[in-house]
């Protein structure tokens, strides 16, 4: 268990561009979650994977935002034309969780972005 | 609309006393999970403690027991004999079973301080 891991760290990138963040799960996890978290909030759900569908998608998760877990495994989560409100921690957490049972989510360390 | 308050955006505690985080929700959906999840001023989130909705005895893990009052929508966390490692914010969560927008919500945090 090595534990939940995202890439870049940081990302620094201009307004307009595209920006496209990698998440690899721990590996006996089936379910896959994204989060945006500003500082001095809780982090705000955007969408999840149970295996390779994605299930939902908040509200809040503009057409610029897409997400793909391809074969279950490794999920990336792309903002395309980014603005400024779009800089802040992206977190991805994998977990057990079923249809019928909810379980802990354990946590990637986050990748900050900054939109200049 | 579902929602987590945490109605104590700051606490001081005594080390080696007890201390209470309160959590209210607000939800008409029966079947969900309650977390607690911590978050150092290092950024990572840490899994503390769980409840399901159907659970009848409160949950306990280690120092911490989550003191679950589904009537009144209350699970408020305890956190018993503070270590200054304690010092950190606290977001209480909710998962639900059922797939929907807001999948898994969580509270605005209390940010808690150990104090020597």
């Amino acid at each position: 268990d090595t534990g939940v891991s995202q890439n870049p760290r940081h990302k620094i990138t201009k307004r307009g561009q595209n920006v496209t963040f990698r998440c690899d799960p721990i590996s006996e996890h089936n379910r896959l979650y994204w989060y945006r978290q500003t500082l001095g909030q809780g982090p705000e759900f955007l969408t999840y994977f149970q295996n390779e569908a994605q299930l939902e998608k908040s509200r809040l998760l503009s057409d610029r935002f897409s997400a793909e877990r391809p074969k279950g495994s490794f999920s990336t989560l792309e903002i395309q034309r980014t603005e400024q409100g779009d800089s802040a921690m992206y977190l991805c957490a994998s977990s057990r969780s079923t249809e019928y049972s909810s379980y802990e989510q354990y946590f990637g360390p986050g990748t900050r972005l900054t939109v200049t | 609309a579902q929602k987590i308050t945490q109605t104590q955006p700051g606490m001081f505690v005594q080390e080696k006393e007890a201390v209470t985080l309160d959590c209210t929700y607000d939800t008409s959906d029966q079947s969900y999970g309650l977390f607690w999840y911590k978050q150092p001023s290092s950024g990572e989130m840490i899994f503390l403690i769980y409840q399901g909705s159907y659970d009848e005895q409160n949950a306990t893990e280690g120092r911490y027991s989550l003191n679950f009052q589904k009537a009144r929508k209350s699970a408020n966390l305890v956190i018993s004999a503070s270590q200054l490692g304690d010092s950190a914010m606290y977001f209480c969560a909710m998962e639900f079973m059922k797939t929907s927008y807001d999948k898994v919500i969580f509270g605005p945090g209390t940010s808690l301080s150990v104090i020597p």
